[in-house]
């Protein structure tokens, strides 16, 4: 069983739409972060946040940490086919706590 | 500076026999981590290691996994012997020191495909 539950599984858009990513859980992070993973690589970090309404801006994507620090989610505005990948979360609860993964929203920008 | 490296990128095995993995984290990185990916799914911890320490082998199958990192730096997974479920990616990753706010860095993965 997944502590963090990532939702949708799969999400198909074409380029210039907006998508958003959730990434939900019933138990308070103290940390979380957005990885993107392409096929063959491995994932790679796009943003920590760690303080309860925290939002980032990175480019086109918008991260939210929620109030409760127990949500994310990842908005993307006009998605480029370049945005394509695995899109994971990962939450860390305390110090010296392993991180946990998300199960991955898998993210397909047709041109 | 180079990234962690993984070896073999790939590799196909029968079932029952053995099969090892080697992973070089980044220099200076004292946290490596092994990680099961299944096909489309989120990475799940195998092992952690602080220097040459496993302090966290609670999801390792310990009766057919085993790794080791002697010297602190470089770090080996094998599996003896291969089932079925088995095939999957294999990740390594490695972090400067560990907490929960501190970027993971990985590798390209091992893929296992047990026949």
């Amino acid at each position: 069983t997944q502590l963090l539950e990532q939702s949708p599984q799969f999400l198909s858009i074409q380029e210039g739409e907006n998508l958003t990513v959730y990434c939900n859980s019933s138990s308070v992070f103290s940390s979380l972060q957005w990885y993107r993973q392409e096929p063959g690589e491995g994932p790679v970090l796009l943003v920590t946040v760690v303080t309860g309404g925290e939002v980032k801006k990175l480019k086109r994507l918008t991260f939210q940490f929620g109030d409760a620090r127990k949500d994310s989610s990842l908005h993307i505005t006009a998605a480029q086919p370049g945005d394509t990948g695995l899109y994971l979360c990962a939450g860390g609860r305390a110090a010296g706590n392993k991180l946990t993964f998300g199960g991955g929203t898998r993210v397909l920008v047709k041109p | 500076e180079a990234g962690v490296v993984q070896s073999p990128r790939y590799k196909i095995i029968e079932k029952k026999q053995p099969v090892a993995f080697w992973c070089n984290p980044i220099s200076g990185h004292n946290t490596l981590y092994w990680y099961l990916q299944n096909l489309g799914q989120g990475p799940e911890l195998l092992i952690r290691y602080e220097n040459e320490e496993a302090v966290d082998d609670s999801q390792l199958p310990k009766d057919r996994f085993s790794a080791e990192r002697l010297k602190g730096v470089d770090s080996t997974l094998k599996i003896q012997p291969a089932e079925l479920g088995d095939s999957a990616v294999y990740l390594c990753a490695s972090s400067i020191n560990y907490g929960n706010t501190g970027e993971l860095f990985f590798g390209e993965g091992s893929r296992l495909t047990v026949l």
